[in-house]
């Protein structure tokens, strides 16, 4: 299996303007996380998918960012509009129940 | 919510040497991860250990889970190893939260 892959790799992006961030999970698994790293507050839980439902968004910061998995081998996340305060690494990470999580690659978001 | 908190935050070694880190966590768990985020920024997993003790080659860890915490051994230091390394452990339905990490450098 090719892991976890998330799209793109890195963007960089204007104030205001929507970004939409892509992955894929592992075939299989059946939750799926989103996950924001910033230096000031690390690795943080957004979103929580089970079996392609938003089980958990509590960590979701406000309305402007939004997720969605209409299958389950794909969900994106979307910030409209984006600010420069967004800037981070996004990982998306999936499982099989409650066993072990993997992680994909990240994209690394620039707000300028 | 569960609090995790690892030691030490930044470790210096020389190349060959050992090393242990350490994760504390605040609550029962159902999973605990640790990974290694390697210098281009790619989470490594390491080992799935809710309980019990496993080894890959030159690391290993244990976890006791009745005593809320969990170890990570490194022996033989290389300097791929540098990096951070994160505890994550698992709330219901498989949610991880992570701790602050530990920052490793080994030197050559």
């Amino acid at each position: 299996d090719a892991g976890v892959i998330q799209s793109p790799r890195h963007e960089v992006t204007e104030m205001g303007q929507e970004v939409t961030l892509r992955c894929k999970p592992i075939s299989g698994h059946n939750s799926l996380f989103w996950y924001r790293q910033t230096m000031m507050r690390g690795l943080e839980l957004l979103i929580y998918f089970n079996n392609n439902v938003p089980i958990d968004d509590s960590g979701m910061p406000e309305d402007r960012f939004s997720a969605k998995m209409p299958n389950a081998s794909f969900s994106t996340l979307k910030i409209q509009p984006s600010e420069p305060r967004d800037s981070a690494v996004y990982f998306c990470a999936s499982s099989l129940e409650d066993t072990e999580a993997f992680f994909g690659q990240g994209t690394r978001l620039t707000v300028v | 919510g569960i609090q995790v908190e690892q030691s030490p935050p930044d470790l210096i070694l020389q190349e060959g040497a050992n090393s242990t880190l350490r994760c504390n966590f605040s609550d029962s768990v159902n999973n605990l991860q640790w990974f290694h985020q390697n210098p281009w920024g790619q989470l490594i997993n390491l080992f799935y250990i809710p309980s019990g003790t496993k080894q890959n080659g030159r690391l290993s860890a244990t976890t006791v889970a009745t005593e809320r915490y969990s170890l990570l051994y490194i022996s033989s230091s290389q300097t791929t190893d540098s990096g951070v390394y994160f505890c994550a452990v698992g709330e219901y339905g498989n949610k991880l939260v992570f701790g602050a990490g530990t920052i490793l450098r080994v030197k050559s």
